[in-house]
């Protein structure tokens, strides 16, 4: 089975620069997420998605950042403009559904790492 | 006060070695927790599931106190692969919070 894929896995921007980042989830799992780990940090929840829609964005600095899947199944993540304390890992997990209870295992891609000079 | 907080080490431990660390989580209604693991310049791995009664998966033992509301890991016989950061993740209703990590490094 494949596994979360994301991209690009490294990124160097300028601040006030955009970008943006890709995800598609392992097949079927309804439930995506995307995280911001800085170092030395645990991930931080940015967004959750079940579907197409927003299940949880209340740490979403919605000021600069966006996400969406539209189709409920890949994602995508941007950032504009950047400032330098968005240097980071932003991860993707993903999680299923088991009938009606959703899975908490998270299955996580490797990673996008920008940084923002 | 964090809600999930972690003693972020770095943990020292001989190979063969036992090593134990806590997790403490302030939202008492958390009904979730987990282990997961993150190498270095990796992404996070689910290590293990906690239950109430405590559980055992080989060399690594989940423990729940919610007394005192902290889960442990305990690694036992601990090998050089066990280096690694481990992060606690609790929460309910869906929503997980992550500890910032305790890294521990194995040493022969």
């Amino acid at each position: 089975e494949a596994g979360v894929a994301q991209s690009p896995r490294y990124k160097i921007i300028e601040k006030r620069q955009s970008v943006a980042f890709w995800c598609n989830p392992i097949s079927g799992h309804a439930t995506l997420y995307w995280y911001q780990q800085i170092l030395g940090q645990g991930p931080k929840l940015l967004i959750q998605f079940q579907n197409n829609g927003v299940v949880d964005d209340s740490q979403l600095p919605k000021d600069r950042f966006s996400a969406e899947r539209l189709k409920g199944v890949d994602s995508t993540l941007k950032i504009q403009p950047a400032k330098l304390e968005d240097s980071a890992v932003y991860l993707c997990a993903s999680s299923s559904w088991e009938g009606r209870k959703l899975q908490e295992t998270q299955y996580f891609g490797p990673g996008t790492r920008l940084l923002v000079l | 006060r964090k809600e999930v907080e972690q003693d972020p080490g770095p943990f020292n431990v001989p190979e063969g070695a036992t090593v134990a660390f806590n997790c403490t989580y302030s939202n008492s209604a958390s009904q979730s927790f987990f282990w997961y693991r993150q190498d270095c310049r990796k992404e996070p791995k689910l290590l293990m599931s906690v239950y109430s009664s405590g559980n055992e998966d080989g060399r690594f033992t989940a423990q729940l106190n919610r007394a005192s509301q902290y889960i442990s890991l305990l690694i036992r016989d601990s090998k050089l692969s066990d280096s690694a950061t481990y992060l606690c993740v609790g929460g309910s209703n869906y929503q997980l919070i992550w500890g910032a990590g305790t890294k521990l490094i194995i040493k022969p």
